[in-house]
């Protein structure tokens, strides 16, 4: 089964603090994905990463940044937190449909646990 | 216009009834597509996929997938109040494209299982 590990569950920021979310997983996927959710608005991709130190920006990128050192590792990295960063953030991660031959042609997203941030 | 379209619901079936629940998307070169189920507060979790057209059937729940209409919808049969959560749809684009290492999410539909 593949795991998807983020490193918080709940965490609680003040206003400008810099704020670091990480995410491991442990199936050798190429793929990682930072997504945040809010009510009524979905699932919203902030970046993405096909290989190590390789990163995309995703649909809203502005007031993030993120770090790929090692394939299993995809953090999300905060600079300057603020209160409307406030949300469910998850990581995801998948086979490349790209490089991974037939059997990933169909290969879906896992998804970790979540990190609910509050930023006060 | 959205990529990926869903009803949000909340839509409402009794314990026992089918759930349809449908998507419609506008990429005509999409290829793969996902639906998974999302509790209240938790992360989504993948239900099944489908990528060639008609059914695809998975214990109590079938998968239908027409790319002329563009639209793919997922049936749940015998409806329990476990089921009731929030669906979404994913949808993968053309597998030659970059953007195909992405799954396009639609916004998801509410379904409560009434007992």
């Amino acid at each position: 089964d593949v795991k998807v590990t983020q490193s918080s569950r709940y965490l609680v920021k003040r206003t400008g603090e810099k704020v670091f979310l990480e995410c491991v997983q442990d199936m050798d996927h190429e793929n990682m994905f930072w997504y945040r959710q809010d009510p009524g608005l979905g699932l919203r991709l902030i970046y993405f990463s096909y290989d190590v130190k390789m990163k995309e920006k995703g649909d809203i990128p502005e007031g993030y940044s993120v770090s790929r050192e090692k394939k299993e590792r995809f953090s999300l990295i905060l600079e300057s937190a603020s209160t409307n960063q406030t949300s469910m953030y998850l990581c995801a991660s998948s086979l490349s449909p790209l490089t991974g031959g037939g059997r990933s042609y169909n290969s879906p997203l896992h998804f970790g646990n979540g990190t609910r941030l509050t930023v006060t | 216009q959205k990529e990926v379209e869903q009803n949000s619901g909340p839509l409402s079936v009794p314990e026992g009834a089918i759930a349809s629940l449908n998507c419609t998307y506008s990429d005509r070169g999409s290829q793969s597509f996902f639906w998974y189920r999302q509790y209240s507060g938790k992360s989504p979790e993948l239900i099944m996929f489908i990528y060639s057209n008609g059914d695809k059937e998975d214990g109590r729940f079938t998968a239908q997938l027409n790319k002329a209409s563009q639209y793919v919808s997922l049936l749940i049969r015998d409806s329990q109040p476990s089921d009731s959560a929030t669906y979404l749809c994913a949808v993968r684009q053309f597998i030659s494209s970059g953007s195909a290492r992405q799954l396009t999410f639609g916004s998801g539909t509410q379904l409560t299982v009434l007992p």
